[in-house]
């Protein structure tokens, strides 16, 4: 059936240091994908995304690359700060039928 | 600021309750959800709303039922509370369009039934 997974449920990295997360799908229909962190006590917020016709996209610090080939999307974090440990959930829709399948969250934690 | 508001932070209810949860957003988005939220299972889909009045089941409906009498407020109740729904559940909102279907969440009730 279709899943998003993730393939490491956590993340330690030091201060400073890249971060990468990854995120497997298996829906090949899926269009668009959304990467959300969640900190504690708050819901997921959205911080980046990639459409199915696009393989990276980079915003503030974070870059998404998406290969449809073998169905993997990845986030990286540049300089990975404090701010930045929360869990990190992958997204992907197939945007003509409503249908948000999310991962089961990485959590990242960073070492000061 | 555009806002997903529920109306709990946290609840405890009794096994057997009725159980609202009420979710308010005020971005005029068409698309209201219900999630639920458990440890290494991620986000479930409950219900959805495109629409007033309109809903569509989720991937775990079972349990659940929702209201959609207003465009901006999106309730998820528990017809019969049980221990089983004890978890965390968040709503979220989204625009009727295919070009962006990011989705605003609020900041989730965590629902404890004893």
């Amino acid at each position: 059936g279709e899943s998003v997974g993730l393939h490491l449920p956590t993340l330690s990295v030091q201060e400073g240091d890249n971060s990468i997360i990854n995120c497997a799908y298996s829906n090949s229909a899926s269009d668009y994908f959304i990467w959300y962190k969640q900190e504690s006590g708050k819901g997921p917020q959205f911080i980046i995304d990639i459409r199915s016709n696009m393989d990276k996209r980079q915003g503030q610090r974070v870059t998404v690359l998406l290969n449809k080939t073998v169905k993997h999307l990845s986030l990286q974090i540049a300089a990975t700060q404090p701010g930045d440990s929360a869990v990190y959930f992958c997204a992907e829709i197939y945007t003509g039928g409503f249908k948000t399948i999310f991962g089961a969250g990485t959590r990242l934690f960073v070492k000061a | 600021d555009v806002k997903v508001t529920q109306s709990s932070r946290y609840l405890v209810k009794r096994t057997g309750e009725k159980v609202f949860l009420e979710c308010v957003q005020d971005m005029d988005h068409e698309n209201m959800f219900w999630y639920r939220q458990d440890p290494g299972l991620g986000l479930r889909l409950i219900y959805f709303s495109y629409d007033v009045k309109m809903k569509e089941k989720g991937d775990i409906p079972e349990g659940y039922s929702v209201s959609r009498e207003k465009k901006e407020r999106f309730s998820l109740i528990l017809e019969s509370a049980s221990t089983n729904q004890t978890s965390m559940y968040l709503c979220a909102s989204s625009r009727l369009t295919d070009l962006n279907t990011e989705a605003f969440f609020g900041q989730g009730t965590r629902l404890t039934v004893v």
